[in-house]
């Protein structure tokens, strides 16, 4: 059983372009959390999502992120015109069922540098 | 709203020793919590989870944490390190916390651990 999937591992954007992230939760899992951990801090939740609905996004900047989980497909987690302060290792959570005791698998990250 | 510290951001053991790393929550109503760890240019892998059934936790690794409900504790152990277990440490809490919680994890600073030969 696959784990949880992050493409791409390492991204490099110059200011004002777009990132689009994208995570494929394990099979079976319909439950996605995105986090940010900046450099030298922890993980902070950003959204949660469930296939097709954004549950809690009580975590995202107000402008500029924006994240989506299709009926079909990865969930993209996307940043318009990006910042140097957007620079930070995204991770990707999901999880099969919500419970507040439930794991929440992560997968591998992906490093945003904007330069 | 609940909240964790994690008391020492790096930590320095020799191999063989106690490996001791500290966590405090803040919680007003019943946590789960959580220790995961992350090797570099890695995700997070769950090393425990504390869910109310048992106060002292085993994981993997042999690494165990005991949850203190009166000293608002988590703190993680192994009797003795081994110098796979250099890594970075995080202690998470879970609460239902209103409306939106929804089981998001709020996470502490993190702890390094190096462990020397």
């Amino acid at each position: 059983n696959a784990g949880v999937m992050q493409n791409p591992r390492h991204l490099v954007r110059r200011r004002g372009q777009e990132a689009r992230l994208r995570c494929s939760p394990m099979k079976g899992h319909s439950h996605v959390y995105w986090y940010r951990q900046l450099p030298e801090e922890g993980l902070k939740f950003m959204v949660y999502l469930q296939k097709e609905n954004i549950i809690d996004e009580s975590g995202m900047p107000k402008e500029r992120f924006s994240a989506e989980f299709p009926k079909e497909g990865p969930s993209i987690l996307r940043i318009q015109q990006v910042v140097r302060g957007d620079s930070a290792a995204y991770f990707c959570a999901s999880s099969p069922v919500y419970r507040l005791q439930e794991t929440q698998y992560f997968g591998p990250g992906t490093r945003l540098l904007v330069l | 709203a609940q909240s964790v510290t994690q008391l020492g951001s790096h930590v320095s053991v020799s191999e063989g020793a106690l490996v001791l790393l500290r966590c405090n929550y803040s919680s007003s109503v019943p946590p789960y919590l959580f220790w995961y760890v992350q090797y570099p240019n890695q995700g997070l892998q769950l090393l425990l989870k504390y869910t109310s059934a048992a106060t002292l936790v085993k994981g993997i690794n042999g690494f165990e944490a005991e949850f203190k409900k009166s000293e608002t504790s988590f703190h993680l152990t192994k009797p003795s390190a081994h110098m796979s277990d250099a890594a970075e440490y995080f202690c998470a809490v879970s609460a239902y916390a209103g409306g939106t919680s929804y089981g998001k994890l709020t996470f502490g600073q993190g702890t390094i651990l190096t462990v020397h030969p």
